[in-house]
């Protein structure tokens, strides 16, 4: 997994309360990216980070906020969690030099 | 709006078999075309990707074929096993965008034994 661990892995919560999804990397890789997975859809990019407190949207953006206050964590934030955030979401990070992005492991949240 | 239309949704082929997984995207800014290979409760894991100067790339059983005038790229396995039974997606993106990628909606494989 390119050395990017997500956590938690799994969390069930109710609607309304905040959540709080981390990404964190070892190989001081600049960019960061948060993407959902659901059915029909594939991955769609949330949010993405160029850099440390460098971040901008991606397609799927409401509802979500990110921050990175340092290079080995990315983390995503779901202010008041809905039952139309229930989804599968993956970090990746992108090498130096190149297009290549690695994803991590993913966390699967279900908001009931 | 889908930038990235991928077909089939499903497919079963044989053992030994040649899978082909077709893709057709709009932008014609983009300039980087990955194909990610993911098994259930696994992250999607790169597998082999083809900028637009080039109409193939092979790695192993695996090719890529573009065609850089119709929009489309297809990822063609071939002698397909069991074990290549999993979800494929297509994907693309272009540098000025931060490299962000626009997935298509995924095809399931299932190679029979």
């Amino acid at each position: 997994d390119a050395g990017i661990t997500q956590s938690p892995r799994h969390k069930v919560t109710e609607t309304g309360t905040p959540v709080t999804l981390r990404c964190h990397q070892t190989e001081n890789h600049r960019y960061m990216y948060w993407y959902r997975q659901d059915p029909g859809h594939g991955l769609r990019l949330i949010h993405y980070s160029y850099g440390v407190k460098d971040t901008d949207k991606g397609e799927v953006s409401d509802g979500y906020s990110v921050s990175r206050s340092k290079t080995e964590d990315f983390l995503l934030t779901l202010e008041s969690a809905t039952s139309s955030q229930t989804s599968v979401y993956f970090c990746a990070i992108r090498q130096k030099g190149g297009y290549e992005q690695y994803f991590g492991p993913g966390t699967r949240l279900t908001v009931t | 709006q889908q930038q990235v239309k991928q077909s089939p949704q499903s497919l079963i082929v044989q053992k030994g078999g040649i899978s082909i997984i077709n893709c057709a995207y709009e932008n014609t800014a983009f300039d980087y075309f990955p194909w990610y290979q993911q098994f259930p409760g696994k992250g999607p894991a790169l597998l082999i990707a083809i900028r637009p100067d080039v109409s193939e790339k092979k790695e192993g059983r695996f090719t890529i074929s573009f065609n850089k005038s119709a929009k489309q790229f297809s990822l063609h396995i071939m002698d397909s096993q069991p074990g290549d039974s999993a979800t494929y997606f297509c994907a693309a993106t272009e540098e000025t965008s931060g490299s962000r990628l626009t997935f298509g909606e995924g095809t399931q494989l299932t190679v029979n034994p």
